[in-house]
């Protein structure tokens, strides 16, 4: 079972800045926050990840609150083709426990 | 350009009538693993492998085969498809494992009649 929620769906403006959170309240002390997106059937392409710093780069930040429960990943200037399923998973950063995707957010930017 | 490759792309079969889905990275990744994706279940791990010559079950492996000879293949072997296996299916591969960046081939859709 996927161990976070997230919203089904969101919308966004163009250009605007696209903020999709995610609860993770059980989450352990060596489990990462790992983002990916998932384009109309494409194959899910990998995002950013984080444990407890706030982190970034070219593609998006991601915001986690200081007691590690829930996480914000932000893009900042959303455009069409950012248009996708968005997964957040937790999980520990060595070993081979597979990635769970969930039902993740359906983002639709809007011109 | 730096990508996992699968083939085919799209694959209608009949059932029992063996079949091989090919994967292939040029990343030097030692780590590798198939995924199907059913609307409603999310993506399920059906095998990986850390290395050549070193494979194990995921979530969903059953009337699944994998090999790993080389380094950079990676196929998904289905002895007697069966309805059931209709699905996406994904092939991925990262440096090292899990914890790092997975990449992603483009899908492979196939259908069992």
């Amino acid at each position: 079972d996927a161990k976070t929620t997230q919203p089904p769906s969101m919308d966004c403006a163009e250009g605007r800045a696209a903020n999709l959170p995610c609860n993770h309240s059980t989450i352990s002390g060596n489990e990462y926050v790992y983002w990916y997106r998932q384009i109309h059937s494409q194959g899910p392409q990998y995002i950013i990840h984080g444990l407890k710093n706030n982190e970034t780069n070219e593609m998006a930040s991601l915001i986690i609150t200081e007691d590690r429960k829930s996480s914000t990943l932000i893009l900042p200037h959303a455009t069409l083709r950012d248009t996708a399923v968005y997964y957040c998973i937790v999980r520990p950063n060595s070993g081979n426990t597979p990635l769970v995707f969930g039902k993740g957010t359906r983002l639709s930017v809007i011109a | 350009e730096a990508q996992v490759t699968q083939n085919p792309r799209y694959l209608i079969t009949v059932t029992g009538k063996k079949l091989t889905v090919t994967c292939s990275q040029n990343m030097n990744h030692e780590y590798m693993s198939w995924y199907r994706q059913d609307p409603g279940l999310g993506l399920r791990q059906i095998y990986y492998s850390m290395n050549v010559e070193v494979t194990d079950k995921g979530d969903v492996p059953e009337g699944y085969k994998v090999s790993r000879k080389e380094k950079r293949n990676f196929p998904l072997i289905l002895e007697s498809p069966s309805p059931n296996q209709t699905s996406l299916y994904f092939c991925a591969s990262s440096l090292r494992g899990l914890g790092e960046k997975l990449f992603f081939g483009s899908g492979t859709q196939l259908s069992v009649l």
